[in-house]
């Protein structure tokens, strides 16, 4: 598709279950980033990708939270053990290079842990 | 860790006001970008910024990247009601992203 897209678009799980969250970015963007957005906050920085490897992850709030990129295209974000803690919108962008360039938002994934 | 502090927090305008707000960093950023977000959505970026003391103008936007490349600001002329939104600032290379300013305008 032309834009980044996130799937799913919302996910009620139960404390304590595993979930995956997915991002196709814009083909050809080598630069996918994650974060998670609170009500009322601005979007917090968990982990950049630049290609395969995660060239920051120092936004993931602890070990529970994981991320992977295997083929540098689409992006998988995994959390074990959810807490409802967790609950936040989870947004996904990518853009074309490693200086910053423009990057482009998906929809997000709104995560509820009941 | 880097951190960017935005002004005001919040505003309320008359349709038509012309509208300022601001962007401010602890750390030096390569690039500055300005976005908008709608209830419900991802943020729409609005605006970029490469170098530092750039003036970029979309339409009736108009961004400034500060000489120290540690602020910026994002001016909106004559607001209509679909300015409506959050805006926030980010910074790059990671795209760390501001706190935010509310905009609300009323006919």
């Amino acid at each position: 598709g032309a834009g980044v897209s996130q799937t799913p678009s919302n996910k009620v799980t139960e404390k304590g279950k595993y979930v995956e969250l997915r991002c196709d970015p814009i083909s050809g963007h080598t630069a996918l980033y994650w974060y998670r957005q609170s009500l009322g906050q601005g979007p917090e920085f968990l982990i950049y990708f630049q290609g395969t490897g995660a060239a920051d992850d120092s936004g993931l709030p602890n070990d529970r939270f994981f991320a992977v990129r295997p083929e540098g295209s689409v992006s998988t974000l995994k959390i074990q053990r959810t807490e409802r803690g967790d609950s936040a919108v989870y947004l996904c962008a990518s853009s074309l290079g490693e200086s910053g360039t423009e990057a482009f938002f998906g929809q997000g994934t709104r995560l509820t842990v009941v | 860790g880097q951190q960017l502090n935005q002004s005001p927090q919040s505003m309320f305008i008359q349709e038509g006001e012309d509208v300022s707000m601001n962007c401010t960093s602890s750390s030096i950023f390569n690039t500055w970008l300005w976005y908008k977000q709608d209830p419900g959505e991802g943020p729409v970026l609005l605006i970029a910024l490469y170098k530092a003391g750039e003036l970029t103008s979309n339409g009736r936007l108009t961004a400034q990247f500060g000489i120290t490349r540690k602020d910026s600001f994002l001016n909106i002329s004559a607001s209509i009601p679909s300015d409506v939104g959050i805006y926030f600032c980010a910074g790059t290379d990671k795209l760390i992203f501001g706190t935010g300013t509310r905009l609300q305008v009323f006919p």
